[in-house]
């Protein structure tokens, strides 16, 4: 499985937007870019994929690189709500394949 | 529409003893996937049930083995239990053939094994 790089822990303030990266430069050309976050006490919780193209919804931004070897997930508003650990999980395009986590990045929200 | 459930939230067990963890998937999954979360790391894939067989499984022993039921619950049997069992188990349920599709988890059942 490709393997994704990500920052131990970062920090924000509350109502500041928040960029959590991930390198991925050994991305293969069928493999989506899937982010999980995992809030305390809770199993892990999808929040975005993507193959190419940038993509939004309603939890969060999802940027990719020209190069597809890193993405950067956007929050645009943290909240305390939001401090969870994010895993960035690469994901190839067919079937319904496991998800192989790294141990993500633990994100801090300050009020 | 109920999410995944899973029971019981909380076991503790001895070394040797046996346990089986359940999960209920998400109305209208079809395929249930269990992960096994060492205290601060990520879930690390043990096995996937699809139409009540093992379709994929993960580098753990034989001492982990599931069952998946008609009605597509699932159960995760552990023998032998070991210190280093001690852990969350997570259900996760999707639809097999959609690709790329979300996977649901459940809050997890956290074992310690005594």
């Amino acid at each position: 499985d490709a393997k994704t790089t990500q920052p131990n822990s970062m920090e924000s303030n509350e109502e500041e937007p928040v960029h959590l990266p991930c390198n991925h430069s050994t991305i293969s050309g069928t493999d989506y870019i899937h982010w999980y976050r995992q809030l305390p006490s809770q199993g892990p919780e999808y929040v975005i994929h993507g193959l190419t193209s940038n993509v939004n919804n309603r939890m969060a931004s999802l940027a990719i690189a020209e190069d597809r070897k890193s993405s950067t997930l956007i929050l645009h508003r943290a909240t305390l709500r939001d401090a969870a650990v994010y895993y960035c999980i690469l994901r190839v395009s067919s079937g319904n394949t496991p998800l192989v986590f790294g141990k993500g990045t633990r994100l801090s929200v300050i009020a | 529409d109920a999410g995944v459930t899973q029971s019981p939230t909380h076991l503790i067990k001895t070394r040797g003893q046996q346990v089986t963890l359940r999960c209920s998937p998400k109305s209208g999954h079809d395929t249930v996937s269990w992960y096994q979360q060492a205290l601060g790391q990520g879930p690390q894939f043990i096995f996937q049930y699809y139409e009540e067989e093992e379709r994929q499984r993960g580098n753990f022993p034989d001492r982990f083995s599931g069952h998946q039921f008609p009605n597509y619950s699932s159960e995760l049997n552990v023998n032998a239990l070991l210190l280093g069992d001690s852990a969350l188990y997570l259900c996760a349920s999707s639809l097999l053939d959609v690709g790329n599709q979300p996977q649901h988890f459940g809050d997890g059942t956290r074992l310690s094994i005594l």
